[in-house]
């Protein structure tokens, strides 16, 4: 599976998008991009993934570039309760459905 | 909504125990998986498992065994416990066989071993 790569922390204002990139330059055609967060001392949560068409559910967006290198995630109105750990994974259908955690990017909601 | 629960959020033991730590999931998923969790290593994939009394191991599966005899059930063993299995472990599911779908986790429990 493709290795990414995240910025380790990011502030955002409350009530304003906040964006999340991910880069992932080695990824290949049968590779989904997947979002993940972790809240503190809880289990991590699905968030959204993709292929290579933007997707949008209730959580946020998913922005990937036209040659996939690269996406973003987009929390359009940050609350105090985004805070978390996010995490994005490269994988592809052939692994064992394990999912590979980076370190991910710590996002921190202020009022 | 999909739940998964595990047996304990905080365990405490003594090296060279046997250690059980259960999860539970109530969606009728056909996988189960169980990770442990450590500060700068991430998650990491210790066994898992697609169906009843089937199971495979993942990256770490050493001093670890796992057993799933109903469907909903997925048990990780310590089978002597020791300092360094002192960690945060998940559990998790998914539904079906395709490994593209979301895995759906548990709240974790917090083994310390002394």
């Amino acid at each position: 599976d493709a290795k990414t790569t995240q910025p380790t922390s990011m502030d955002c204002a409350e009530g304003r998008a906040a964006n999340l990139p991910c880069n992932h330059s080695t990824i290949s055609g049968n590779e989904y991009v997947y979002w993940y967060r972790q809240i503190h001392s809880q289990g991590p949560q699905y968030i959204i993934h993709g292929l290579k068409n933007n997707e949008t559910n209730e959580m946020a967006s998913l922005i990937i570039t036209e040659d996939r290198k690269s996406s973003t995630l987009i929390l359009p109105h940050a609350t105090l309760r985004d805070t978390a750990v996010y995490y994005c994974i490269v994988r592809s259908a052939s692994n064992t459905g394990k999912l590979i955690f980076g370190q991910g990017t710590t996002l921190q909601v202020k009022p | 909504d999909v739940k998964v629960t595990q047996s304990s959020r905080y365990l405490v033991k003594r090296t060279g125990e046997k250690v059980f730590l259960e999860c539970v999931q109530d969606m009728d998923h056909e996988n189960m998986f169980w990770y442990r969790q450590d500060p700068g290593l991430g998650l990491r994939l210790i066994y898992f498992s697609y169906d009843v009394k089937m199971k495979e191991k993942g990256d770490i599966p050493e001093g670890y065994s796992v057993s799933r005899e109903k469907k909903e059930r997925f048990s990780l063993i310590l089978e002597s416990a020791s300092t360094n299995q002192t960690s945060m472990y998940l559990c998790a599911s998914t539904p079906g066989r395709s490994s593209y779908n979301e895995q759906f986790f548990g709240p974790g429990t917090r083994l310390t071993v002394l």
